[in-house]
């Protein structure tokens, strides 16, 4: 069964930093790319970032709201992959999701979420 | 960026209706498209994928089509756990952009 758990949620102050963790178990996690995404109190969803599989070179793409301030990282020998969230807004309160991302794009499996609450 | 218009934003059925659902993007994406629904305090569950292929293990009453600018999610008969709120997302290049998303209710 194919899992995927966030972690590293939790409340933080405006401008400090917090890094968000996806443990996936039940696929080969190297194989994919993996994304995150984040859903605001009350609003849609909101596509985040990507991270590719190293035989795509392990590049990333991220959206221009958290471009310069969000980092996107994967350790395949952990089958974990990693935001590094810095400089935090109250506009990033959200929860987050990580996704495997079938065929390179479609978001199959889902984490169940993790909640940031950005807040002084 | 790639725009996406999801109509309606509210939509009230009953039981056994069909209902359609569309999405229009501000310019050309091929089938570069996917459905997803999702129920309160849920993640989203993909449910179609290249605009009209059925993700594995969703019921065969939902289907997608359209390629290029309009897109529509049908859904054949609702059932009782369809009542979610649906989005579709462009996958054309980068960034991804989601619909506002379509809340089926019941009547």
């Amino acid at each position: 069964e194919v899992q995927l758990v966030e972690s590293g949620g939790g409340l933080v102050q405006p401008g400090r930093s917090l890094r968000l963790s996806c443990t996936v178990s039940g696929l080969t996690f190297g194989d994919y790319g993996m994304s995150w995404f984040r859903q605001a109190p009350g609003k849609g969803l909101e596509w985040v970032g990507f991270i590719r599989s190293k035989a795509y070179g392990g590049t990333t793409e991220y959206a221009a709201s958290v471009k310069g301030r969000f980092t996107i990282s994967r350790d395949d020998s952990k089958s974990i992959a990693y935001l590094q969230m810095n400089s935090l807004k109250t506009e990033d309160t959200a929860v987050y999701y990580c996704t495997r991302d079938k065929l390179g794009r479609y978001a199959d499996y889902w984490g169940q979420g993790t909640l940031v609450t950005v807040s002084s | 960026d790639i725009q996406l218009t999801q109509s309606p934003s509210f939509l009230s059925a009953s039981v056994g209706d069909r209902v359609t659902i569309t999405c229009r993007a501000s310019q050309d994406i091929s089938s570069s498209l996917a459905w997803f629904q999702q129920k309160p305090g849920k993640a989203p569950k993909l449910l179609i994928y290249a605009a009209s292929t059925l993700q594995s293990g969703v019921p065969s009453r939902f289907s997608g089509s359209g390629s290029g600018t309009e897109f529509t999610l049908t859904i054949s008969s609702l059932q009782p756990e369809d009542f979610a709120t649906y989005y579709c997302q462009q996958l054309n290049g980068y960034p991804r952009t989601f619909g506002q998303g379509t809340k089926v209710e019941i009547k």
